[in-house]
């Protein structure tokens, strides 16, 4: 069965800092990982993603997130984090072997960025 | 390009009637998503179509609901005899056709549905 947990409910980090928000998985198979953000009354807008490859991927707004086969975690970063960076952020995975297309998602992180 | 749209953004029933909610895909898109937002919550998958047929409807709800995707026009999922429990926010995903090894969902900006 398939699962994304995000350990941390709210994130708190100062305007210039490095910010991390966690996410880890479990899959049968190897996995497809989706970072997404959604700001207050909007839909979820897809951050980036890891198929295969390279473990560190990068996406928009200047987040990089690391696949960590291993732990079996997916955590997103950004060097120095901006006010506009404040939102709902989510991971998610598609387990490839089930063949499912639908994305199962974690419960979300309120990142909070403090000026 | 416009992205994926939903409507009604926001959509109050009373406990008993019928709930309407629309989505039209991204252009080129025939691959269409629902997802279950409860407050606090993540997004819960429900129905996966693709024109004219339910692909995968493994997570709806067994009575009330049913989704739709016609061969012209929106994708439909109707939720008939609303209870409060039904209150939540419901997305819309849509992905392109010829992704066939990976597919990034593009989401609507959701309907919020209140039930009184």
């Amino acid at each position: 069965a398939q699962s994304v947990a995000q350990p941390e409910d709210q994130v708190n980090v100062a305007e210039g800092n490095p910010l991390t928000v966690k996410c880890t998985y479990s899959v049968s198979g190897n996995p497809y990982l989706f970072w997404y953000v959604q700001y207050p009354n909007r839909g979820l807008q897809f951050l980036l993603k890891y198929i295969t490859g390279d473990n560190l991927v990068k996406g928009s707004y200047g987040f990089e997130a690391e696949f960590n086969k291993s732990q079996t975690s997916f955590h997103l970063k950004k060097p120095s984090a901006l006010v506009s960076d404040s939102a709902l952020y989510f991971c998610a995975v598609r387990d490839v072997l089930t063949g499912a297309n639908n994305l199962f998602f974690g419960t979300g992180t309120r990142l909070t960025v403090i000026p | 390009n416009a992205g994926v749209m939903q409507n009604p953004r926001h959509l109050v029933r009373r406990r008993g009637q019928e709930a309407r909610l629309r989505c039209s895909p991204m252009k080129g898109h025939s691959h269409v998503y629902w997802y279950r937002q409860l407050p606090e919550e993540g997004l819960k998958f429900m129905v996966y179509l693709q024109k004219e047929n339910i692909i995968d409807e493994s997570g709806m709800p067994k009575e009330r609901f049913s989704a739709e995707f016609p061969k012209e026009g929106p994708s439909i999922l109707r939720i008939q005899q609303v209870v409060r429990g039904d209150s939540a926010a419901y997305f819309c995903a849509s992905s392109p056709t010829s992704d066939a090894v990976v597919n990034i969902q593009y989401f609507g900006a959701g309907t919020r549905l209140s039930v009184l």
